[in-house]
């Protein structure tokens, strides 16, 4: 069972627009949402979270949104730049557990 | 500094032999955690260490032994692996269990 869903298995942006990473979650219980950043080989690059009791938080061209009704969150790139070109993980946690990662998506940024 | 250390960077091992993964962080996080990541899949929970003491383990076959000797170190004892556990390793740490983690830069290893 798939508690953290990232639909989209790739997504195609032209440098300067603006990326929308999806992710969607099942379980109720979670409190912590995070987007992380990952190159081939490479560990994940922790991005930016958001606590259930928030609905958005920024930093610089990224912001994450949360649905908590919806059970949604997102996160904005903006302007897209090339170097932003990796697979993006969606996770999360309730408080006591390890994080819980999405399948990714592939965001290609072209010039 | 907020880097999380693992060493090797890459290893090799048949399938007889006995080998250890390293991992180090200074950030005083309190919990460390191992996760195994296919090509292609997101990365999946092996074990979990808290304030020193094991406090999750995902059903992880036995030729996999995670040890933490304090705070700063964790390491993953290897032996008797089969090809299918060729896989990127990686090390997270994080603050308390919950909140963000950070990882490091994983062992590639490949069992022949």
């Amino acid at each position: 069972d798939q508690q953290v869903k990232q639909n989209s298995p790739s997504l195609s942006v032209q440098e300067g627009r603006i990326s929308i990473l999806n992710c969607d979650y099942t379980n109720s219980m979670f409190d912590y949402f995070l987007w992380y950043k990952k190159y081939p080989a490479e560990g994940p690059t922790f991005l930016i979270s958001i606590s259930s009791i928030k609905d958005k938080n920024e930093d610089g061209r990224f912001t994450v949104f949360l649905n908590k009704s919806a059970k949604h969150l997102s996160l904005h790139i903006v302007p897209s730049q090339p170097g932003d070109s990796a697979v993006y993980f969606c996770a999360a946690n309730q408080a006591g557990t390890a994080l819980i990662f999405g399948k990714g998506t592939t965001l290609s940024v072209s010039s | 500094d907020t880097e999380v250390t693992q060493t090797p960077k890459h290893l090799v091992m048949g399938m007889t032999n006995k080998k250890s993964l390293k991992c180090e962080q200074h950030m005083g996080h309190r919990a460390m955690y191992w996760y195994k990541q296919k090509a292609k899949k997101p990365p999946e929970l092996m074990f979990v260490y808290s304030y020193e003491k094991l406090s999750i383990n995902e059903s992880v076959p036995s030729r996999f032994s995670p040890e933490c000797p304090n705070s700063s170190l964790l390491n993953l004892h290897l032996h008797a692996l089969q090809p299918e556990d060729s896989a990127l390793y990686l090390c997270a740490s994080s603050q308390r269990l919950s909140g963000e983690a950070f990882f490091g830069q994983g062992t590639r290893l490949t069992v022949v």
